[in-house]
């Protein structure tokens, strides 16, 4: 079955501190990897697109990593900023319009 | 300079009465998807229009329709209204479908309230 797990499900940092998000995906056949970060009461926007030959990408302060062969993909935000604060959905796609979407991790950041 | 449009941003109707939430893009894509999230959950997509070749999931209920009457708009339509209805639904379009990564594009949603 494709389904796409992320972790943790919630996290709270500080301003300023790094920290990291999990995906795990079982989607088969697999084309690409992607991050959106949803606001709340907003439509996602794309922080990256990988796919399954890149091992990582980075979007500013926003670095993401693929392991292909595990099928783990991370998220890292360095230096987080208050504007951070947000859902961040992991989407693993197949081939034509197979979207996996992952429950997404929901971000906050405190001043 | 707005890509995705939706309209409206919130939208309120009676349990049974039909509504249509529109879409507009000025992307010119050939894509466009509507997906529907409800609160805490993963967007789930309901159909999409490749051009004008409508393809539904196969669990997207037969409560819900679309049109797409022109590259520019498409549209939702709920035509019996549930409780159960009650979401954000989701706009996004895409260039093409066929190449492993092509770009999907968001609109801000429309969050629909059934009373």
């Amino acid at each position: 079955k494709n389904q796409v797990e992320q972790s943790p499900q919630s996290l709270i940092i500080l301003e300023g501190k790094n920290c990291t998000l999990q995906c795990n995906y079982t989607v088969s056949p697999f084309s690409n990897l992607r991050w959106y970060k949803q606001d709340t009461g907003r439509g996602p926007v794309s922080l990256t697109i990988m796919t399954f030959s890149e091992n990582t990408k980075s979007n500013g302060r926003y670095t993401a990593t693929l392991d292909a062969d595990t099928k783990q993909s991370s998220l890292h935000i360095t230096a987080s900023q208050l504007s951070d604060s947000a859902s961040y959905i992991c989407v693993a796609a197949g081939w034509g319009q197979n979207f996996v979407f992952g429950p997404g991790t929901r971000l906050s950041v405190l001043p | 300079d707005a890509m995705v449009i939706q309209n409206p941003r919130y939208q309120v109707t009676q349990f049974g009465k039909p509504v249509t939430l529109s879409c507009s893009q000025t992307l010119n894509h050939n894509v466009m998807y509507w997906y529907q999230q409800k609160s805490s959950q993963a967007p789930k997509l309901l159909f999409h229009y490749y051009d004008k070749d409508f393809n539904n999931e196969a669990d997207t209920p037969d409560n819900f329709q679309s049109r797409r009457p022109n590259t520019s708009f498409c549209f939702l339509d709920i035509r019996s209204p549930g409780l159960g209805d009650a979401a954000m639904y989701l706009c996004a379009t895409s260039e093409d479908m066929t190449s492993g990564t092509y770009e999907q594009y968001f609109g801000p949603g429309t969050r629909l309230t059934v009373t």
